[in-house]
Formats: structure tokens, sequence, C-alpha cells
């Protein structure tokens, strides 16, 4: 069965420094998401591609936050410099070009713990 | 301000009685409504979902009722199984020519006692 990967599971970093997380939707989806779950909330939208541009980023922290998916398969998601409040489950999504009722697939997420 | 709400943080029922979670919303421009299950350390798994052109959608032990006029969903889970015992969450999306991002509540943490 296809499955959304993410890598790595778990990260811990200390405030300050750079990391990155990286996203491999399931084969032939056009459109990938990544959220950000803090504890106790649910997932908030980060940013979306469609193929490799981006659709939204509105909400996406562009101070600190990048992301890129740069041949419209793979993406990385990067923050730098790395805050406290950063500490949260990262997800990554992706969809298909046409849903018939807008699922969206998710993989097993990145837990994020800046100290 | 928040689009999707679910009031209950909690719900604690016993195994083979009926689970009803609910889920209200403020934009009426959402078109459709998904559940999902989430266990600890995983992602969100999709569950059952409804267009908010219908008022229900049945799969198996899973239902979804859909008030439109109250801007409210619920899922009923009929018999409840302890494997059941998750937190679930709500979403709403509204078709955009492309930008589906779903909205979602906080969840409700579902524990099913044996």
């Amino acid at each position: 069965e296809a499955e959304v990967a993410q890598s790595p599971r778990y990260k811990i970093t200390e405030k300050s420094q750079a990391v990155a997380f990286w996203c491999d939707p399931i084969s032939g989806h056009a459109t990938l998401y990544w959220y950000r779950q803090i504890l106790g909330q649910g997932p908030e939208l980060l940013v979306q591609f469609q193929d490799e541009s981006v659709v939204d980023d509105s909400q996406l922290p562009k101070d600190r936050f990048s992301a890129e998916r740069l041949k419209g398969v793979d993406s990385t998601l990067k923050i730098q410099p790395a805050e406290l409040g950063d500490s949260a489950m990262y997800l990554c999504a992706s969809s298909p070009r046409t849903s018939g009722n807008n699922e969206q697939f998710f993989g097993p997420g990145t837990r994020l713990t800046v100290l | 301000d928040q689009q999707v709400k679910q009031n209950s943080p909690s719900l604690s029922v016993q195994e083979g009685r009926i689970s009803i979670l609910n889920c209200d919303y403020t934009n009426s421009m959402f078109d459709y409504f998904l559940w999902y299950k989430k266990y600890p350390a995983e992602g969100p798994t999709f569950l059952i979902s409804i267009s908010s052109i219908k008022d229900k959608n049945e799969d198996g032990r899973f239902t979804v009722f859909l008030n439109k006029s109250a801007k409210h969903l619920s899922l009923h889970i009929v018999p409840s199984q302890p494997g059941d015992s998750a937190v679930y969450f709500c979403a709403a999306s509204e078709s955009q020519g492309g930008s589906e991002k779903l909205v979602f509540g906080k969840g409700t943490k579902l524990t099913v006692n044996p």
C-alpha cells in the first residue's frame, strides 16, 4: 500500500540551530502539504505545493521557515534558526490532482523538540 | 478565529455502546467534511467524509451526520470497540480549484473501555 514517507521521525535540537525535514509523497500525487501540530491542537497548514509551485504559504513564518519541492516530487521543510516555540509534530500530506472528497494522505510525522 | 470547533476534549464510553463525537463550523463555504483518526506518534488516518450536499454518510460502524442549517456534524461509532480509542479530528475544506487545504478542529480523545 502506498504511503507518505517522512524522515526523521524524531529530532531534538537546541534553539538557534538549523533543522530540516524530508517528505516523499505517494507516487503520482500532485499536491503536497506541510502541517504543524502543536500538542493539544489540530494540524495547521504551513505550506501547500501543486507540483513544484507554492499554492499557499500564508501561514509559513518566512523569516525562519522555508520549503521547497524542486522537482515536484519530494519536499524539504527547513527551520533556521529553531526557537523553543517550534517544538511540535510536523506532518506531511499528499493528495492526487483531483480528489472526490478532498481527502489527504498523511505521513507519520516528525516530532521536533527544541531545547 | 476557529472555523472548526470540537468542544469536547475527551469522551469515554463502554465497549459495545455508541460513541458520538461532535463538530461545529462557522464557514458556510466548506463543501467537504472529513473525520480523521490519530494514534500517538502516528499521522492522522482518514476515516469517513461527507459532502455538504448530503446529510448522512455511512461506512460500516461509522456514520457521519451533517446539519447544514446548524453548521454541525457528528460522527457515530456503533458498536464502539477498544481499538477505536484514539484522537478524532474533524476537518473541513473549501474547494477552490486546487487549493483544498484542510481546516482541523482541536480533536476529541475517545477512550473505549472494555
